[in-house]
């Protein structure tokens, strides 16, 4: 079966740094996505790492460590519009998606 | 405009009817997937679509049917057997390059059952 973990709320400042951290055991792998909910939205893509190491785009950064079945999403200088819902997700063997529970960061002022 | 349209945006439904919940896109996508978000939860696939006239159950399908008579069209039917139809449901696409694993989402239909 397919297991990903991942912290259910989180708060943080405004301007702040906060990583959210994403676990996941699954048969066989293809890639991790971390995407972006706000509430009653649709998910918007943030990053995809199919390799071991850090990706980084703007504020946001990914990082994958395939051996430890393990990423997690960093937000820097955080602003009130980051308050949302992160979604982890692998990709397994085959073309299906299997997401994580989401992580709610509310920024606060 | 490209993009990936759902309707309607909020459905209210009887208890013992069926209803069908609208996903169309125009982006040329091959692959096409209705997921199923309860509150506070993450994504549950319910049926996929890699190509048309051909469809698979993802891991909660029952209760449910899909077709896919065209590449542009994949409408999901919530039937009675579905105890549970109170939720958000999402479609999202996929193209077909080999490499390409991105899924793009719908603005999504959050559907009452009354």
């Amino acid at each position: 079966g397919q297991n990903i973990d991942q912290p259910t709320e989180m708060t943080a400042t405004e301007g702040a740094i906060v990583q959210i951290n994403c676990t996941y055991q699954t048969s066989g792998f293809n890639g991790l996505f971390w995407y972006q909910q706000h509430a009653g939205e649709a998910p918007t893509f943030l990053s995809y790492n199919v390799l071991d190491g850090l990706e980084e785009k703007g504020r946001f950064s990914s990082f994958l460590s395939r051996s430890k079945g393990y990423s997690y999403l960093l937000l820097k200088e955080l602003q009130m519009k980051d308050s949302a819902s992160y979604l982890c997700a692998v990709v397994p063997a085959g073309n299906k998606l299997t997401f994580g529970g989401g992580t709610r960061v509310l920024v606060k002022p | 405009d490209g993009g990936i349209t759902q309707s309607p945006k909020y459905l209210f439904r009887k208890e013992g009817q069926n209803v069908t919940l609208s996903c169309e896109q125009n982006l040329n996508h091959d692959a096409m997937y209705w997921y199923r978000q309860d509150p506070g939860q993450g994504l549950r696939l319910i049926y996929y679509s890699q190509i048309v006239n051909d469809f698979q159950k993802g891991d909660i399908a029952e209760g449910y049917s899909v077709s896919r008579e065209k590449k542009e069209s994949f409408p999901l039917t919530v039937t009675s057997a579905q105890k549970n139809p109170t939720a958000f449901y999402l479609c999202a696409t996929k193209s077909g390059g080999a490499w390409e694993e991105t899924q793009y989402f719908g603005p999504g239909t959050r559907l009452l059952v009354l």
